[in-house]
């Protein structure tokens, strides 16, 4: 893998269900895989900056999984709720240097 | 409560029109970052600064200039705005290493006509 991929590209889930959606990323030289959540009409938010293989990570309902040998990152909502809904980004940050790869966001609608 | 302000929210520009975007935080960062958001394109790297007065260049730096004279604010020039950079840009910062969560201004929205 030679960028960052997420999927699935949108996905829509009724309130009360629980979902998860994956990012792939280049294993070699990894230094930093970050998650954030975009709401329409605000600034994308940090959700977790994961650096090492089999971290976990949790904040509130939302929790991440990261595999670094593999390349992946997992990202779980336990009981959506409608304010759930937003686009998730993933990025890495390869190699110690100052830029992030994006992917191109998982689109979440939960419906009440 | 940490703030990354972009002076629009939105603009409207003529084809031609030199065009000045604006991005103050107040976080001391060494790190600034202008992005451009497009659908189905994700966030690309527009350029970057790591101290005052440095620059380099992200993924899509023609047609953009940057500028950084002081550590809170990064600007982004537009030299003869075109249609083709109608978009969403979005400025962040985020201290030296990248091993911590950047931050978000509220986004530009410019539209050039």
């Amino acid at each position: 893998i030679l960028n960052v991929e997420q999927s699935p590209q949108s996905l829509h889930v009724q309130e009360g269900d629980s979902t998860n959606f994956t990012c792939s990323f280049p294993s070699s030289n990894f230094y930093a895989l970050h998650w954030y959540r975009w709401e329409t009409a605000k600034s994308p938010e940090a959700l977790f900056v994961m650096t090492l293989n089999g971290d976990e990570k949790k904040k509130g309902r939302i929790s991440a999984t990261l595999n670094t040998k593999e390349g992946y990152s997992y990202l779980y909502i336990k009981g959506s709720q409608p304010e759930d809904s937003a686009t998730y980004l993933c990025a890495n940050n390869a190699g110690n240097n100052r830029k992030l790869i994006w992917g191109l966001g998982t689109s979440l609608a939960v419906n009440p | 409560d940490v703030k990354v302000t972009q002076s629009s929210r939105y603009l409207v520009k003529r084809t031609g029109e030199k065009v000045f975007l604006e991005c103050v935080q107040d976080m001391d960062h060494e790190n600034m970052f202008w992005y451009r958001q497009d659908p189905g394109l994700g966030l690309r790297l527009i350029y970057f600064s790591y101290d005052v007065k440095m620059k380099e260049k992200g993924d899509i730096p023609e047609g953009y200039s940057v500028s950084r004279e002081k550590k809170e604010r990064f600007s982004l020039i537009l030299e003869s705005a075109s249609t083709n950079q109608t978009s969403m840009y979005l400025c962040a910062s985020g201290p030296g290493a990248l091993n911590t969560e950047a931050f978000f201004g509220q986004g530009t929205r410019l539209t050039v006509v």
